[in-house]
């Protein structure tokens, strides 16, 4: 059981290069999220969906998009990279307990850096 | 902004004491985490406790959650030094089902 897998692990991208994170997870979960984490800012939503072909903005979208073509699947993407997106991006998954997201469960993060 | 706020942002204290950290938050919630992550890790979940609930345990941990007040408290007991680490409280907003996170509290058990 994998659980929720991230690739890849590390990552060094020039600026405006793009490229795409992949998020799969093997529990059947119906919500799946996007996090960056920087020093002292916690975690911070970037995207989110709540099931299979359904996307919503987090806290910080821009310069982001997902798609979720797959219940298991969650793509992150960055169509022109920039510096101020060098960051450690997680994915996570939830199930659901009565209409609400429970227990998440997270990948091991992807180091990214843009130069 | 973020919908959580941890207090305070780190924390020593000795092995075998006590560590209390508190969350505030801001909108209404459905139900609030706490998740514990280990240095460059990712995050592992602790503790879940809903709205209508005022108390909770799971071994050395006991969570406390007061909707009027908007906070909620993580007590470890017994600290030890495998406990160090980053602790994040997590909200699910009433009326979406976003996940989000607090700024995290970072403690130090010294052995």
């Amino acid at each position: 059981n994998a659980g929720v897998t991230q690739t890849p692990k590390f990552r060094v991208l020039k600026t405006g290069q793009s490229m795409t994170l992949l998020c799969a997870q093997d529990m059947n979960h119906e919500y799946m999220y996007w996090y960056r984490q920087d020093p002292g800012m916690g975690l911070r939503l970037i995207h989110y969906s709540v099931g299979e072909g359904t996307t919503a903005k987090g806290e910080v979208p821009d310069g982001y998009n997902v798609s979720r073509l797959k219940k298991q699947n969650f793509l992150l993407g960055l169509e022109s990279a920039a510096p101020s997106q060098t960051s450690v991006y997680f994915c996570a998954s939830s199930y659901s307990v009565w209409g609400a997201p429970a227990e998440a469960f997270f990948g091991q993060g992807t180091r990214l850096t843009v130069v | 902004s973020q919908q959580g706020e941890e207090d305070p942002q780190a924390l020593s204290i000795q092995e075998g004491e006590n560590a209390t950290m508190n969350c505030s938050y801001k909108t209404s919630i459905n139900n609030l985490q706490w998740y514990r992550q280990n240095s460059g890790r990712g995050l592992v979940h602790l503790i879940l406790i809903r709205s209508n609930e005022r108390e909770k345990h799971s071994g050395r941990l006991r969570v406390t959650l007061d909707t009027s007040k908007k906070s909620s408290s993580l007590l470890i007991t017994a600290s030890r030094a495998a406990d160090t680490a980053s602790y994040f409280c997590a909200t699910e907003q009433v009326g979406n089902e976003k996940l989000t996170f607090g700024t995290g509290t970072r403690l130090t058990i010294i052995p």
